[in-house]
C-alpha cells in the first residue's frame, strides 16, 4: 500500500508570505495527525482529524495556522503569514484507528522562513 | 503533563559497537512507550514499543524494556551497523492522548 505522502518536501519562503503544506494519508485511514519539529527541539503535536472533523487541535500554536481536511481525504496546513519561528519540519501521520500503537508517518515537509 | 527526556546527541560509534540511548519519562497513569527512527530522507518509522511495565520491545536487533520503577525506556543494540545511522526518538502516549516525543538523538555509525 502507498504510504503517507507529504509535499512539498522542502519550502523556503520569506517572512510574511503564505505557505500551504499537503498531506495525503493512507487510503482508508480516518485518523490524520499533524506534528512539527522545530530545530533541535521535540516533535510536537499540532492537531488530529477524524475524517473531516478536528478531534483535537490543542497543539496549534496560534491563529496563523489553519488546517483543513475537506472530504476526509487529504489535509492541508496553511501558515499565513509565516514567521521565522515557524521554520521546522512538519510531519503528517495517519492511522486506521485512533491508537497509540504507532501511526504511519510521512517524510515530512521542511519549512524554512527567511 | 507528560514529557520525555532522552540523551542529547550526536552519538558516533564504530561498527559493531554497543549502543545505548537513554530515555526517561514523566507521565500520569500507565503510558505506552515507543522508539521511532528517522533514516535520512525518510519519514518516522516505529522501531519498537512496549505497552506495560516490564514489557520488552524488540526489532532489528534493538531492544528496550519498560521500567516503571525508574521511569525509563532505554534503547540498546549489541552491535551497530552503518545502516543504523539515523535519528532516534523516544515517545510516549497515555492512551488516547497524542504522542509526546523526546528531542531525538542522532546516531552516526562509522565503518
Amino acid at each position: 500500500e502507498a504510504g503517507v505522502t507529504q509535499f512539498p518536501s522542502h519550502s523556503v519562503i520569506e517572512k510574511g508570505q503564505t505557505v500551504t503544506l499537503r498531506c495525503d494519508p493512507i487510503s482508508g485511514h480516518d485518523n490524520l495527525y499533524w506534528y512539527r519539529r522545530v530545530m533541535g527541539k521535540e516533535i510536537k503535536f499540532l492537531l488530529h482529524f477524524v475524517k473531516e472533523s478536528k478531534q483535537d487541535e490543542s497543539g496549534m500554536p496560534n491563529n496563523r495556522f489553519l488546517a483543513e481536511r475537506t472530504g476526509g481525504t487529504y489535509s492541508t496546513l496553511k501558515v499565513q503569514p509565516a514567521e521565522l519561528e515557524d521554520s521546522g519540519v512538519y510531519f503528517c501521520a495517519s492511522s486506521q484507528v485512533h491508537q497509540h500503537y504507532g501511526y504511519t508517518f510521512g517524510s515530512g515537509t521542511r519549512l524554512t522562513v527567511v | 503533563g507528560n514529557s520525555v527526556t532522552q540523551m542529547e546527541g550526536p552519538v558516533t560509534l564504530s561498527e559493531e559497537a554497543f549502543l545505548t540511548i537513554n530515555c526517561t519519562y514523566t507521565a500520569t497513569g500507565y503510558p505506552s512507550l515507543f522508539w521511532y527512527v528517522q533514516y535520512p530522507g525518510e519519514g518516522l518509522q516505529l522501531l519498537l514499543k512496549a505497552t506495560k511495565a516490564d514489557d520488552k520491545g524488540s526489532n532489528k536487533g534493538f531492544e528496550a524494556t519498560y521500567r516503571k520503577e525508574t521511569t525509563s525506556f532505554h534503547l540498546e543494540k549489541g552491535s551497530v551497523q552503518v545502516s543504523d545511522s539515523a535519528v532516534y526518538f523516544c515517545a510516549l502516549s497515555g492512551g488516547n492522548t497524542p504522542l509526546v516525543f523526546g528531542k531525538g538523538t542522532r546516531l552516526s555509525v562509522i565503518a
